[in-house]
């Protein structure tokens, strides 16, 4: 079956800090791979995609990539902002009905 | 263009009484899903619609209810309220036919059932 695993939260880093958020997956065929953010009170918004293996998806400085070998889509930022607090969602779609399966989340908070 | 509009956002329920959430979309999108967010364990799909007229049950469908009777709506109704459906409700929609299609998300509707 279809599945995602993140890593647990909270993440709590200083302003400027590197960021790795780790996700794996399990998945039957040719999935497509996303990282979505949510703001508080807010609902999810799409932060990067990547559709096949050894793509790298990348947006507002954060950049993730696609590797088939060790089924992962680890999420990474240079240098966190405040403004990055949010929780992150790992995703895939599966390749047929477009169905989409998420991991629990990670929330990140970023301290000045 | 609003995107994806969820009403109400928020709702209090006595347990036993009955209500729907309701979703709009005016992107013109097939398909359609209703979420449900809880804490610690991400979102779970609970029904989706590949277009209109046609609805599926999700990995968590037990005491939910769905109708597409047009292509921009997607309704949610929960007949008899419990307390294990306090959640926050997400509705989203996408469109057909690429393996790389995206989610676009409402806001949520917060539901609590006491």
């Amino acid at each position: 079956g279809n599945s995602v695993t993140q890593m647990e939260g909270p993440v709590t880093l200083s302003e400027e800090a590197f960021l790795t958020i780790n996700c794996t997956y399990t998945a039957t065929g040719y999935p497509s791979l996303f990282w979505y953010v949510q703001y508080p009170g807010e609902g999810l918004q799409l932060l990067l995609k990547a559709t096949k293996a050894d793509d790298k998806g990348s947006n507002k400085g954060f950049e993730a990539t696609y590797r088939k070998e060790t089924t992962s889509f680890h999420l990474e930022k240079g240098s966190v902002q405040v403004s990055d607090s949010a929780v992150y969602f790992c995703a895939l779609t599966s390749s047929n009905f477009n169905k989409f399966y998420f991991g629990s989340g990670t929330k990140l908070n970023v301290k000045p | 263009n609003a995107g994806v509009t969820q009403t109400p956002k928020f709702r209090v329920l006595k347990t036993g009484q009955s209500m729907t959430l309701l979703c709009a979309q005016d992107m013109n999108h097939e398909y359609m899903y209703w979420y449900r967010q809880d804490p610690g364990m991400g979102l779970r799909l609970i029904h989706y619609s590949v277009g209109e007229g046609t609805t599926a049950k999700g990995e968590v469908p037990d005491g939910y209810n769905v109708s597409r009777l047009k292509k921009q709506n997607f309704l949610l109704g929960l007949e008899s309220a419990a307390p294990s459906q306090t959640s926050v409700y997400f509705c989203a929609s996408s469109n057909a036919g690429s393996g790389a299609n995206v989610l676009t998300f409402g806001a949520g509707s917060r539901l609590t059932v006491l």
